[in-house]
């Protein structure tokens, strides 16, 4: 059964530090992988990646995938009080547009 | 571009009462897909449509049903509301390559 595993499910840091978040997938005929940020409501598009070893960057986030040992990270430097959200990885199903998403790492940044 | 469109934003039911939240996708996607969010699953998918045709179903009982029609709106119905039916829905719409953008969601609350 297709499944994606985050961690860890919760972190709290202050700002300024730097985090990793974690996930790690099996899905059959791997197409690609995708990070959401989710704050209050609506999953917002983070990065989506395909190849394996290429760093997606985007400000102060990054991605990168390891499509042979099956996971990605996400890294956030100098992590802000506005960071603080529901980090949401996610991989489409074989031949369909069924996305099967993580549990999600919950991150808490303090002053 | 206009964004994925869910309403209504909130509904309250009682138990036993049906409901039906819309999806209005961005302009010139024809597939559409719905998941359930609650803080102990997750989130969790119900169905997948492209051109009118439920492509995919997801592990939810005969009460959850959804709909596309011909402008790729969709609906989705839920039959004799249970408490457990209180979560976030929400919708979301993909285009040509492989992005996926979520609407804002509906907050059910089943009293």
């Amino acid at each position: 059964e297709d499944k994606v595993v985050q961690s860890p499910l919760s972190l709290v840091v202050h700002e300024g530090d730097t985090v990793t978040l974690n996930c790690s997938y099996e899905v059959t005929n791997f197409r690609s992988l995708l990070w959401y940020k989710q704050e209050k409501k609506a999953p917002t598009f983070l990065f989506m990646l395909t190849s394996s070893g290429i760093e997606k960057k985007s400000g102060r986030l990054s991605s990168i995938l390891d499509k042979k040992e099956l996971f990605s990270i996400l890294n956030i430097t100098a992590t802000q009080t506005g960071d603080s959200a529901v980090y949401l990885c996610a991989v489409p199903a074989y031949n369909t547009d069924k996305l099967i998403f993580g549990t999600g790492t919950r991150l808490q940044v303090f002053p | 571009k206009a964004g994925v469109t869910q309403t209504p934003r909130y509904l309250i039911k009682t138990r036993g009462q049906q409901v039906t939240l819309s999806c209005s996708p961005i302009s010139g996607h024809r597939s559409v897909s719905w998941y359930q969010q609650t803080p102990g699953q997750g989130l969790q998918f119900l169905f997948e449509y492209f051109s009118e045709t439920q492509r995919n179903k997801g592990n939810f009982p005969g009460r959850f049903s959804g709909r596309q029609f011909s402008n790729s709106r969709s609906e989705m119905n839920v039959s004799t509301l249970e408490l457990g039916d209180s979560a976030l829905y929400l919708c979301a719409s993909r285009g040509q390559g492989n992005g996926y953008t979520f609407g804002s969601g509906t907050r059910l609350t089943v009293v």
